[in-house]
């Protein structure tokens, strides 16, 4: 069965520094890999994903993410936090041949202070 | 509208009532998630429409918890005599078919069951 694993609940780091939010997984086969970003009070909003081909993949907001098959890891990073970019992020996997829902990561609270 | 939509989108409730959450998917897409978002335990698959299938309903955390879906559309999410326990956000998702890995989600609702 596939898992996500976001190692530290809550990371805070000073504006302009930077974001690093960790994501590990575990599945029989390489998954699509998905991290979402959650503001306060909306819905989930796509951050990036990572389906095949190349193993960087960018996304909205400044943000990128690395997937390494030798570490099953899909970490999220950011050069430089901004105060706009405290939320709650999300990792998560999606079986690849069955295609269906999406295994969620229990999240990660990025706090941003000037 | 464009995007996934829920209603209510608060619905406070006592225990031991029937609640019906309702949501509208993006128009044309086939396939149809609810999720559930608990505090302190992430985002958990409850279940999943696509088209005409059977759904997959492994992630339904009791026989309390129900949904359909119906003309293809429209889904409701029924939970019948609410505990506490089942205060959360519930979350709709919809996607095209063959893209089940490219999920739009709505806002949620959130349920309090007091």
């Amino acid at each position: 069965a596939q898992s996500v694993t976001q190692l530290g609940s809550h990371v805070s780091v000073s504006e302009g520094a930077l974001v690093l939010l960790r994501c590990n997984y575990s599945s029989s086969v390489p998954p699509y890999l998905f991290w979402y970003v959650q503001y306060p009070n909306q819905g989930l909003q796509l951050l990036l994903k990572y389906t095949t081909g190349a193993t960087l993949v960018k996304g909205i907001n400044g943000f990128e993410a690395e997937f390494k098959k030798s570490e099953t890891s899909f970490h999220l990073t950011k050069p430089s936090a901004h105060m706009s970019d405290a939320a709650e992020y999300f990792c998560a996997v999606s079986d690849r041949e069955a295609g269906t829902a999406l295994i969620f990561g229990k999240g990660t609270t990025l706090s941003v202070s000037s | 509208g464009a995007g996934v939509s829920q209603s209510p989108s608060n619905k406070v409730t006592e225990k031991g009532k029937d609640v019906e959450l309702r949501c509208d998917p993006i128009s044309g897409h086939t396939a149809l998630y609810w999720y559930r978002q608990s505090l302190g335990q992430g985002l958990e698959f409850l279940i999943y429409f696509q088209g005409n299938s059977a759904p997959d309903k492994s992630g339904l955390p009791s026989d309390r918890f129900s949904a359909e879906r119906t003309g293809g559309s429209v889904s409701t999410l029924t939970i019948q005599r609410t505990q506490q326990e089942d205060s959360a956000v519930y979350l709709c998702a919809s996607s095209f078919s063959g893209r089940a890995w490219e999920q739009y989600f709505g806002p949620g609702t959130r349920l309090t069951v007091t």
